[in-house]
């Protein structure tokens, strides 16, 4: 079955410094999606990225960056220079192997940027 | 170009009611995904729906049911409220099942 794992719960950075959200995951597929969803205190889920598995460069978008490593089973995001609309809680997500391809979410990870 | 829209935004219910939940989808897409999202959880898949019929659905019981409607508009009906099923329920509609799925702004139900 698949699995994410994102064993920080809650961070807090001060404003301009650079974070790091960890997400490790578990699944039998050879080919598969992964990705990452902000939620803010409004309560939508906004998509940030999906990455295929075969492809393992590093994406830059902005002050956003993902770290994927097969070898690992990681996919990790990166801030930069935070701001305070940086705070949310963050989500890596898996699809099923099901033809549903429902997301599995992680636990989240609350990021709090301290002005 | 609208994104997916959810009504209503709140909702307040007492144990044993039932509850109808509405979304709509983006333009252009005829898939949608209901989600239940307990406090500090992460979502939790109900069901899919795809071209009206239902394609997956999660570990939840028979009271959870759903429809599709021919402009991919969707319902989430909730039988026999309990009071965990107070969480915060989310859509999600996407062009095609597998591909990348877009959010709404949920609903929050509280069962008292």
């Amino acid at each position: 079955a698949q699995k994410v794992t994102q064993a920080q719960t809650e961070i807090s950075v001060v404003e301009k410094e650079d974070v790091t959200l960890d997400c490790v995951y578990e699944t039998r597929d050879t080919t598969y999606y992964l990705f990452w969803y902000k939620q803010p205190p409004s309560g939508e889920l906004v998509f940030l990225i999906r990455r295929n598995s075969f492809d393992e460069q590093n994406e830059i978008s902005g002050r956003y960056s993902w770290n994927f490593q097969k070898s690992t089973s990681s996919f990790n995001f990166t801030i930069t220079a935070s701001q305070v609309v940086d705070s949310a809680v963050y989500f890596c997500a898996l699809p099923s192997l099901t033809g549903a391809n429902n997301l599995f979410f992680g636990t989240g990870t609350r990021l709090t940027v301290i002005p | 170009e609208t994104g997916v829209t959810q009504s209503p935004t709140h909702l307040i219910k007492t144990r044993g009611q039932q509850v109808t939940l509405r979304c709509s989808s983006q333009s252009g897409h005829n898939t949608v995904s209901w989600y239940q999202q307990a406090l500090g959880q992460g979502p939790q898949f109900i069901f899919q729906y795809y071209r009206e019929e239902e394609n997956g659905r999660g570990n939840f019981p028979p009271r959870f049911s759903g429809l599709q409607f021919p402009n991919y508009s969707s319902e989430l009906n909730v039988n026999a409220l309990e009071l965990d099923d107070s969480a915060l329920y989310l859509c999600a509609s996407s062009w095609y099942r597998g591909e990348t799925q877009y959010f709404g702004p949920g609903t929050r139900l509280l069962v008292l």
